[in-house]
């Protein structure tokens, strides 16, 4: 059965630490690792990834996926307090229309002042 | 250009009553997923929708059904609802991958 496991699952820190948030995953037909921001409904996009290796950047978030191990790490860094956020990994299909895309739990981060 | 729309935004049923919960795609969007999101816990697959079929299905029971109309718009539907089944539904629209999230509908079961 396809798995994605996060951890933690909960995260406080203070304005100005920097974090890593781990994804471990067990799927079949991997396509795609996929990050998502949800702050408070609908979860907006932050990073795809399907190359091992190859850090992808967006401001003080970065990301890199290892295709061997099964793994991927998102990095916060100077962390601010709209960053807290429940932080979600998921792994699916990217190329066609008919790929379902399998969440973990989340991990929630607290930034505090 | 307008997103995921969702309706409605807060729903409250009776256990055993059936509920429809309504989505539209962003523009340009053909397939729709379904995600039921329980508190604290990661979206949950329930059904994907494409060319009005349902293409792909998560472990979920024949209670919860769906359709998608030519316009790509699609509905989910749960029969005989349980108080389990109180949680956030999400419509996640995409072409070729890429999901794109509408807000959700929060349903209640009392």
């Amino acid at each position: 059965e396809d798995k994605v496991v996060q951890s933690p699952l909960s995260l406080v820190v203070h304005e100005g630490d920097t974090v890593t948030l781990n994804c471990s995953y067990e799927v079949t037909n991997f396509r795609s690792l996929l990050w998502y921001k949800q702050e408070k409904k609908a979860p907006t996009f932050l990073f795809m990834l399907t190359s091992s290796g190859i850090e992808k950047k967006s401001g003080r978030l970065s990301s890199i996926l290892d295709k061997k191990e099964l793994f991927s790490i998102l990095n916060i860094t100077a962390t601010q307090t709209g960053d807290s956020a429940v932080y979600l990994c998921a792994v699916g299909g990217m190329g066609t229309s008919y790929d379902k895309v399998i969440f973990g739990p989340g991990t929630s981060l607290s930034v505090i002042p | 250009d307008a997103g995921v729309t969702q309706s409605p935004t807060h729903l409250i049923k009776t256990r055993g009553q059936q509920v429809t919960l309504r989505c539209s795609p962003k523009s340009g969007h053909d397939t729709v997923s379904w995600y039921q999101q329980a508190l604290g816990q990661g979206p949950q697959f329930i059904f994907q929708y494409y060319e009005e079929e349902e293409r792909q299905r998560g472990n979920f029971p024949d209670r919860f059904s769906g359709h998608q109309f030519p316009n790509y718009s699609s509905e989910l539907n749960v029969n005989a609802l349980l108080l389990g089944d109180s949680a956030l539904y999400l419509c996640a629209s995409s072409l070729q991958g890429g999901l794109t999230f509408g807000s959700g509908t929060r349903l209640t079961v009392v």
